[in-house]
């Protein structure tokens, strides 16, 4: 069975850094592109970022500015996301995304909080 | 970054009626685009795929349909499991985008 589990959320000022993990298993991790959406509280759907299986293609949301970093380990079927110079509006359960178009290949894991706040 | 604009925003609706959402992109994507089903507290859950394709497991009465810049979800008689947000998502470029969300309401 298909499991993706973020963990690093958490409290953060302003202006601070934050780094988001996620573990992959039940799949070939290594095989398939894999992405980071964040959801406000009450709030709609925002993706954020994704990577191609073998880290030679990597596109983020305009709105990001360059502050935000992600990248995978194949090796240890992890993705990450490095989130520098954080804001207010950077608030929100991200979660990480198999986002496969095609049937029963498409997974979300639970999501993680992050909150920025002073 | 292609817009996704979705109408209604909220959408008010009795069990058994036939509900429908628009979804419409600022630049074709030809069909490439999915819906989702979210309920409070839970991740999303990928309903349709390529416009009209049906995922694995999905109740049949849930159709899409369009292409190009226009899109349509229809629910074809609403059972209470079906009280959620729904969401639209290009992904005919690489930077994937969402749209706003419908939240369909018990009238």
């Amino acid at each position: 069975e298909v499991h993706l589990v973020e963990s690093g959320g958490g409290l953060v000022k302003p202006g601070g850094s934050l780094r988001l993990s996620c573990a992959g298993s039940g799949f070939t991790f290594s095989s398939y592109i894999m992405h980071w959406v964040r959801q406000a509280p009450g709030k709609g759907l925002e993706w954020v970022s994704s990577i191609s299986s073998s880290s030679t293609s990597i596109y983020y949301a305009d709105s990001l500015k360059g502050r935000f970093t992600i990248s995978r380990d194949n090796a240890n079927s992890s993705l990450c996301l490095q989130m520098n110079s954080l804001r207010a509006e950077d608030t929100a359960v991200y979660f990480c995304a198999r986002l496969a178009a095609a049937p029963g290949l498409n997974y979300w894991g639970q999501g993680t909080l992050v909150t920025v706040s002073s | 970054d292609i817009q996704m604009t979705q109408s209604p925003s909220t959408l008010s609706a009795s069990v058994g009626d036939r509900v429908t959402i628009t979804c419409r992109a600022s630049q074709s994507i030809i069909r490439w685009l999915a819906w989702y089903q979210q309920k409070p507290g839970k991740a999303p859950k990928l309903l349709i795929y390529k416009a009209s394709s049906l995922e694995s497991g999905v109740p049949s009465r849930f159709s899409g349909s369009g292409s190009g810049t226009e899109f349509t979800l229809t629910i074809s008689s609403l059972q209470p499991d079906d009280f959620a947000t729904y969401y639209c998502q290009q992904y005919n470029s690489y930077v994937y985008t969402f749209g706003q969300g419908t939240k369909l309401e018990m009238k």
